[in-house]
């Protein structure tokens, strides 16, 4: 167990609405990482948190959007959903000691 | 050019062998590198941290050459446990800590 949690597991939708994941990242850990995989591939970087700040920004557009709390759980935003937004979206919270991440076990989106 | 390039493979080797894996990164700010594996819809996990110096633990050796840009990931003995996919991490320095991820390579041992 990482002590990543992600809500929900699964979650279907359709095109057009918006969603909310969820994470509670490692207990002492305040960097928190997004990813996008879709089938097949690697994971791809969304966006991080430091201490409720963006930290770092991959290639989405504006319609992904992040929070972090103050006790370092944090919110995936998508807006207007499509079709390529179905993918499994994985939470890390980063060892500062370290750089491990440790992962969630996913939120697996369907866009139909 | 992809930051981070992994042969996806699949590597279908039998029980037994000796299997190695490459992972080439353009960036040469990056500083850390890791190695995560990656069950079928399970979320990925740490395998091994990849030093200059390279490592081992136990049938795993990873290895990094900073001058041509390359890790590699060496398993010998492969067990039929050792099937998952095996993603190579890149992380460079300044600013950010952004860990980037190759797109994994597939291994499938069998009996």
């Amino acid at each position: 167990e990482t002590g990543v949690t992600q809500s929900p597991t699964h979650l279907i939708k359709t095109r057009g609405q918006q969603v909310t994941l969820r994470c509670s990242s490692q207990s002492g850990h305040n960097t928190v990482s997004w990813y996008q995989q879709a089938l097949g591939q690697g994971p791809q970087f969304i966006f991080q948190y430091y201490r409720e700040e963006e930290n770092g920004r991959g290639n989405f557009p504006p319609r992904f959007s992040g929070l972090q709390f103050p006790n370092y759980s944090s919110e995936l935003n998508v807006n207007a959903l499509e079709l390529d937004d179905s993918a499994l979206y994985l939470c890390a919270s980063t060892s500062g000691n370290t750089g491990e991440l440790f992962f969630g076990e996913g939120s697996r989106l369907t866009v139909l | 050019r992809k930051e981070v390039e992994q042969d996806p493979g699949p590597f279908n080797v039998p029980e037994g062998a000796t299997v190695a894996f490459n992972c080439t990164y353009s960036n040469s700010a990056s500083q850390s590198f890791f190695w995560y594996r990656q069950d079928c819809r399970k979320e990925p996990k740490l395998l091994m941290s990849v030093y200059s110096s390279g490592n081992e633990d136990g049938r795993f050796t990873a290895q990094l050459n900073r001058a041509s840009q390359y890790i590699s990931l060496l398993i010998r003995d492969s067990k039929l446990s050792d099937s998952a996919t095996y993603l190579c991490v890149v992380t460079a320095s300044g600013g950010s800590y952004i860990p980037t991820f190759g797109r994994g390579t597939s291994l499938i041992v069998h009996p």
